[in-house]
């Protein structure tokens, strides 16, 4: 089954710093790029960061500004979003997605929870 | 950045009516544009790609047009399984970017 699995959401205080990551199955993970979005409680869907099949290209949301990093290892099977400076405006379900061969985003994870409070 | 504007906001409407759902991009994204559903604490899911591709499994009541800078989902003849939050975004420039979405209820 394809399948894709966030995890490392939680609470973090303002100013603070997370690690989301994202298991990869049931397709050649290294074959595909891939993105994170994201969703504010209540809103609507927000492009976060995409990177290409072997990392060698990333691109971010004009509002990241150099606090996330966008990361992969292709021999764990895994997506990774470092995210730092982390303020109220980030709390979010935060999905990995992977981008199909139509280059819209055919596969979905059930998303993980970031929340900023201190 | 592109912007994606979807109307109407909320569209009310019966099982067994048709649904239409409009988006609109501040700049053409050619065929560039995929529909995405939603359900209450779910994952989206693609439905639509290259403006009029269902994706698999997507069942025929769903369809999509358009090109440039308008687009159009319609659903012939709404289930009660329909009734959801649909996005539309584009993939042709960076950043990608979504429509505010169109919730579509009873």
């Amino acid at each position: 089954e394809v399948q894709l699995v966030e995890s490392g959401g939680g609470l973090v205080q303002p100013g603070g710093s997370l690690r989301l990551s994202c298991a990869a199955s049931g397709f050649t993970f290294s074959s595909y790029s891939m993105h994170w979005v994201r969703q504010a409680p209540g809103k609507g869907l927000e492009y976060v960061s995409a990177i290409n099949n072997n990392g060698g290209s990333t691109y971010y949301a004009n509002f990241v500004k150099g606090r996330f990093t966008i990361s992969r290892d292709n021999s764990k099977n895994t997506l990774y979003l470092q995210m730092g400076s982390l303020g109220a405006e980030d709390m979010a379900v935060y999905y990995c997605a992977r981008i199909g061969p139509t280059s819209a985003l055919d596969i979905w994870g059930q998303g993980t929870m970031v929340t900023v409070s201190s | 950045e592109i912007v994606m504007t979807q109307s109407p906001a909320t569209l009310s409407v019966s099982p067994g009516e048709r649904a239409t759902l409009s988006c609109r991009a501040s700049q053409s994204v050619g065929s560039n544009l995929a529909w995405y559903q939603q359900k209450p604490g779910q994952a989206p899911r693609l439905l639509i790609s290259g403006a009029s591709t269902r994706a698999t499994g997507i069942p025929a009541r769903f369809s999509g047009s358009g090109s440039g800078t308008e687009f159009t989902l319609t659903i012939s003849s709404l289930q009660s399984e329909d009734f959801a939050v649909y996005y539309c975004q584009q993939y042709n420039n960076w950043p990608r970017t979504f429509g505010q979405g169109t919730e579509v209820e009873i």
